[in-house]
């Protein structure tokens, strides 16, 4: 079974920093690797994913994530982060084969102090 | 462009109470998703819908029942409410493909006294 890990429930970070957001998974066969974000009071908002190809994903608002396949990780990140990036986000997981069904983790919230 | 929505955005209930979420989506997806979000407990799955008429359980579907009568439509019903099901709800929708993602609604938040 497919499964996610955010070991960290919140990260801290001053405005301007760069910031990290570790995600690892685990997977019998490949993998399809998600980002979401959750501003208070909304829905998950799509940020980036992985499917294939280079190991750098970039997405939206001027995130990007690292796929590792030997270290099973997907760590998000962003050269230099702002105040309004301040939010929840999750890590998802899916298999290449079969059907569609995301396995999230836990999340992790993200606070950037000004 | 709509996307996915779901109604109403609050709701209290009183324990054993029954109430229907409404979920709707418009992008023509076949794939549809519940899930309930709870603190420090990330999102679980409680069903899930391939196509209209075909549902099943997720990782947490005791006390939820669910319909899908159309391919726009997956209502989400709670018979006995119970103070265990407070919790925010959302629902998503797909293509099935593993690599496509799910578009989500802005939740549904529920309290049960």
């Amino acid at each position: 079974a497919q499964s996610v890990a955010q070991p960290e429930d919140q990260v801290n970070v001053a405005e301007g920093n760069p910031l990290t957001v570790k995600c690892t998974y685990s997977v019998s066969g490949n993998p399809y690797l998600f980002w979401y974000v959750q501003y208070p009071n909304r829905g998950l908002q799509f940020l980036l994913k992985y499917i294939t190809g280079d190991n750098l994903v970039k997405g939206s608002y001027g995130f990007e994530a690292e796929f590792n396949k030997s270290q099973t990780s997907f760590h998000l990140k962003k050269p230099s982060a702002l105040v309004s990036d301040s939010a929840l986000y999750f890590c998802a997981v899916s298999m290449n084969t079969g059907f569609q069904k995301l396995v999230f983790g836990t999340g992790t919230r993200l606070l950037v102090s000004p | 462009n709509a996307g996915v929505t779901q109604t109403p955005k609050f709701r209290i209930l009183k324990i054993g109470q029954s109430m229907t979420l409404q979920c709707t989506q418009d992008m023509n997806h076949n794939y549809m998703y519940w899930y309930r979000q709870d603190p420090g407990m990330g999102l679980k799955l409680i069903y899930y819908s391939v196509g209209a008429g075909i549902t099943d359980k997720g990782e947490v579907p005791n006390g939820y029942n669910v319909s899908r009568s159309t391919t726009e439509d997956f209502p989400l019903r709670l018979e006995l409410a119970a103070p265990s099901q407070t919790s925010v709800y959302f629902c998503a929708s797909g293509r099935g493909e593993g690599s496509y993602g799910y578009t989500f609604g802005s939740g549904t938040r529920l309290t049960v006294v």
